[in-house]
């Protein structure tokens, strides 16, 4: 099993430019989630998935989309980025919403001049 | 609505010293509770988990904590600090979705930073 896969591992853009997150799991979960981290804020949730076709808004969804037509795939768009969404991004999956462990992904350095 | 404050952003001991961390809580049902340890330029991993049942955790790698509703607190503990242990520590609570709130959110503090001196 290769776990929870995200790419790019680093990524710069430039303000306004819009870009995708990708996220796999090959753990057959049906929750899928996105954070963001930053300095002294620990990991904030972004949205969220319950399953194939079910998505919801977490703590910070503001200029962020995501989708999921597959169990397996959960990516996040960035429809125009700006300097504040300058941050490292992790997807995470698990079994259970609640009390489920959930495995994270190696996460991907987003820097947005 | 749900929180967690971990007291102390840095934490330094010594090689073989008590490791305590410090998580409290506040959620208006009963939470589920998490420590996750993230190491350099890693993502997080799951130390070990409170879901209602024993209230002392018993997690990987020698860490416990203890659930103690009367101070809404879930500290973790390490009798013994070893260098391979410096890490940041993540506290994190959820609960089951309600009747008022059906949403699913997992709430992470903002995390201690680990440093264990030789």
């Amino acid at each position: 099993n290769a776990g929870v896969t995200q790419t790019p591992k680093f990524q710069v853009l430039k303000t306004g430019q819009s870009m995708t997150l990708q996220c796999a799991q090959d753990m057959n979960h049906e929750y899928m989630s996105w954070y963001r981290q930053d300095p002294g804020m620990g990991l904030r949730l972004i949205h969220y998935s319950v399953g194939a076709g079910i998505t919801d808004q977490g703590e910070v969804p503001n200029g962020y989309n995501v989708s999921r037509s597959t169990t397996e795939d959960f990516p996040l768009r960035l429809l125009s980025a700006a300097p504040s969404q300058t941050s490292v991004y992790f997807c995470a999956s698990s079994y259970s919403t609640v009390q489920g462990t959930q495995y994270f992904g190696p996460g991907t350095r987003l820097t947005v001049l | 609505a749900q929180s967690v404050t971990q007291l102390g952003s840095h934490v330094s001991v010594s090689e073989g010293a008590l490791v305590l961390l410090r998580c409290n809580y506040s959620s208006s049902v009963p939470p589920y509770l998490f420590w996750y340890v993230q190491y350099p330029n890693q993502g997080l991993q799951l130390l070990l988990k409170y879901t209602s049942a024993a209230t002392l955790v018993k997690g990987i790698n020698g860490f416990e904590a203890e659930f103690k509703k009367s101070e809404t607190s879930f500290h973790l503990t390490k009798p013994s600090a070893h260098m391979s242990d410096a890490a940041e520590y993540f506290c994190a609570v959820s609960r089951q979705p309600t009747g008022m709130d059906s949403s699913y959110k997992l709430i992470f503090g903002s995390g201690t930073r680990l440093l264990v001196r030789p």
